[in-house]
């Protein structure tokens, strides 16, 4: 079974905090995404990587950064946490085709 | 402009009748289509999925069905149970577009409740 595991489920963090999500997977996917998912609004896409080191913005990626340094790894950072940025973030990862594997997600409270 | 909407926030339907959620989309490069089921604090799950070349796949109880001329694809489950209740999301991707990179765009959701 393909495993994408989030470093952690639930998180509190104060405003202005620089704040690390982590992205892993087992299955060697080239390709790594981000989203945030907020009631009513569903999945957005905030970046997303097909490569090593290689990023793309999504949707919605001001206030966001991501890296890639290893295959198996993705990670998303808020440089300077806000109150607006409190929600549920999903990482994914895919093979070349359409088909993403979820995390369980990472609940973020920004107070 | 939103290139994937599923207009009704919510479904109620009673335990062994059939429900039907629906997805719209706009983008004509869209070749691939997918549904994912989420339970609440957990990550979506594929579901099933159709690719533009076929009008119909069918999995078990889930059934999706594309009608391309009309941009419309819908996700029936025969007979709904009450494990079914979770939010569905469609998801569109342009799959012959080689900078797709395995991208989808996603619709809001529709929270399907299942009543025994």
């Amino acid at each position: 079974d393909v495993k994408v595991t989030q470093s952690s489920r639930y998180l509190v963090k104060r405003t202005g905090e620089k704040v690390f999500l982590e992205c892993v997977q087992d299955m060697d996917h080239e390709n790594m995404f981000w989203y945030r998912q907020d009631p009513g609004l569903g999945l957005r896409l905030i970046y997303f990587s097909y490569d090593v080191k290689m990023k793309e913005k999504g949707d919605i990626p001001e206030g966001y950064s991501v890296s890639r340094e290893k295959k198996e790894r993705f990670s998303l950072i808020l440089e300077s946490a806000s109150t607006n940025q409190t929600s549920m973030y999903l990482c994914a990862s895919s093979w070349t085709g359409a088909l993403q594997y979820f995390g369980a997600g990472t609940r973020l409270s920004v107070l | 402009d939103q290139q994937v909407k599923q207009n009704s926030p919510s479904l109620s339907v009673q335990e062994g009748r059939i429900s039907i959620l629906n997805c719209d989309y706009t983008n004509s490069m869209f070749d691939y289509f997918l549904w994912y089921k989420k339970y609440p604090a957990e990550g979506p799950t594929f579901l099933i999925s159709i690719s533009s070349i076929k009008d119909k796949n069918e999995d078990g109880r889930f059934t999706v069905f594309l009608n391309k001329s009309a941009k419309h694809l819908s996700l029936h489950i025969v007979p709904s149970q009450p494990g079914d209740s979770a939010v569905y999301f469609c998801a569109a991707s342009a799959r012959g577009l080689n900078t797709n990179a395995g991208k989808s765009t996603f619709g809001d959701g529709t929270t399907l409740t299942v009543k025994p």
